[in-house]
């Protein structure tokens, strides 16, 4: 069965450093994979996908993700972090023939000052 | 545009009570997905709906739940009797084509259900 573990569940950084989230996924063939972001008081908004090609991605506001099929892996990035980046972050897994996303159980950011 | 709503956005009710929610999706797509968050979870799928038909209820927890689409606009998801398990953010999104072909899923603010 397909899954989707994000190890982290809050995240503290400083704004201006370096970011990454991890999301291991559990899928037998080429997983659809995504990232999503929810800011506080907002939807889930899609920030990146992966379908297949060039396995570094770029997103909106400045992230990327790279899928690693060995590691099974599509972590999060961003090289410089700002405070309007705190908010929650969920990593999901879709399948070709299916019309359902999976989701982690999200990792909460927080930057400080 | 208006995006996905959804009311009420919070709800305080009692066991054993009844709870409706309601999603107003994207004016014209025809796909509306149902999701729940439980505290400190992961957000699941509950159904999907194509127009008025569902296409998929796999993920609906059992048959306290029923979700309606009339006419294939905004749908509702009854909870009857509501039991505290069902307590969580519950999440409606929709998009024009299906989850898993684009990622594109628009999503509301989610309805938080808190059942005592």
């Amino acid at each position: 069965a397909q899954s989707v573990t994000q190890p982290d569940i809050h995240i503290t950084v400083s704004e201006g450093a370096s970011l990454e989230l991890r999301c291991n996924y559990s899928y037998g063939a080429t997983p659809y994979l995504f990232w999503y972001v929810q800011s506080p008081g907002q939807g889930l908004q899609l920030l990146l996908k992966y379908f297949s090609g060039d396995t570094l991605v770029q997103g909106i506001k400045g992230f990327e993700a790279e899928f690693k099929r060995s590691q099974s892996s599509f972590n999060l990035r961003k090289p410089s972090v700002h405070w309007s980046d705190a908010a929650e972050y969920f990593c999901a897994v879709g399948a070709y023939n299916t019309d359902k996303l999976i989701f982690g159980t999200g990792t909460r950011l927080q930057v400080f000052p | 545009e208006a995006g996905v709503t959804q009311f009420p956005s919070h709800s305080v009710i009692e066991k054993g009570q009844t709870v409706t929610l309601r999603c107003d999706p994207i004016s014209g797509h025809d796909n509306l997905y149902w999701y729940r968050r439980v505290m400190g979870k992961e957000i699941k799928f509950l159904l999907h709906f194509v127009k008025e038909s569902k296409q998929d209820e796999s993920g609906m927890p059992n048959n306290r739940f029923l979700a309606e689409r009339t006419g294939g606009t905004y749908s509702t998801l009854k909870v009857q009797p509501a039991e505290l398990e069902d307590s969580g953010v519950y999440f409606c999104a929709s998009s024009q084509a299906v989850a898993a072909n684009t990622g594109e899923l628009f999503f509301g603010e989610g309805s938080r259900l808190t059942v005592l």
